[in-house]
């Protein structure tokens, strides 16, 4: 089976604009959960969706938003870009909603 | 609280030797301990997991040590080769609620010396 995709690989957008990244899960799973990656505050949980439902959100400010289509496939929207979004966006996909996670490669995405 | 610490913060081991990764938590709230190896520029890659109904779980050359009581985990790299050298990630996803929402610990960098 085919991986977690995540496109677009590299992006830089400059503060006070909006991005959108995307993910494609491994085809079968029904979860998708994204997260945030910084070398100060590690890996960190956004939110969570399963069957086009968020389950789970973390604590971000609701600059950061998301969803879910009815293939799995899922994307997220970042609103008025900060210097502080700077980061390794990552997607992982999973079958169920307790069940092992498997990562993609991430979006690096650098706000000037 | 949901935290999870990590250490060492960065590990040095010659090749051949043993490598000891550990963990904690502060509260009972988790039910799934994964580790995740990450090298640069590429996304954590699972490992080796275990649920807390078990001490320990060998997989190749990983070894995850679970102890309850002390709300600690522990990998073990057995023969560490070159090729590990890597970052690698404990997590814990909590048992209340749907969820699979993963708490990471800050990671440790391995380097593992020829």
């Amino acid at each position: 089976k085919a991986g977690v995709t995540q496109t677009p690989r590299y992006l830089i957008k400059t503060r006070g604009q909006q991005v959108t990244l995307s993910c494609s899960p491994i085809s079968g799973h029904r979860s998708v959960s994204w997260y945030q990656q910084t070398p100060g505050q590690g890996l960190q949980f956004l939110f969570e969706y399963f069957s086009e439902t968020q389950r789970n959100k973390g604590n971000f400010p609701g600059r950061f938003s998301g969803r879910q289509f009815s293939n799995s496939r899922s994307e997220m929207n970042v609103s008025t870009l900060e210097l502080g979004d700077s980061a390794l966006y990552l997607c992982a996909s999973s079958p169920g909603t307790r069940t092992e996670q498997f990562f993609g490669p991430g979006t690096r995405l650098t706000v000037l | 609280q949901q935290q999870v610490k990590q250490s060492p913060q960065s590990l040095i081991v010659q090749k051949g030797g043993i490598s000891i990764i550990n963990c904690a938590y502060e509260n009972t709230a988790f039910d799934y301990f994964p580790w995740y190896q990450q090298f640069p520029g590429k996304g954590p890659a699972l490992l080796i997991a275990i649920r807390p109904d078990v001490s320990e779980k060998k997989e190749g050359r990983f070894t995850i040590s679970f102890n309850k009581s002390a709300k600690q985990f522990s990998l073990h790299i057995m023969d560490s080769q070159p090729g590990d050298s890597a970052t690698y990630f404990c997590a814990a996803s909590p048992l209340s609620g749907n969820t699979g929402k993963l708490i990471f610990g800050q990671g440790t960098t391995l380097q593992v010396k020829p």
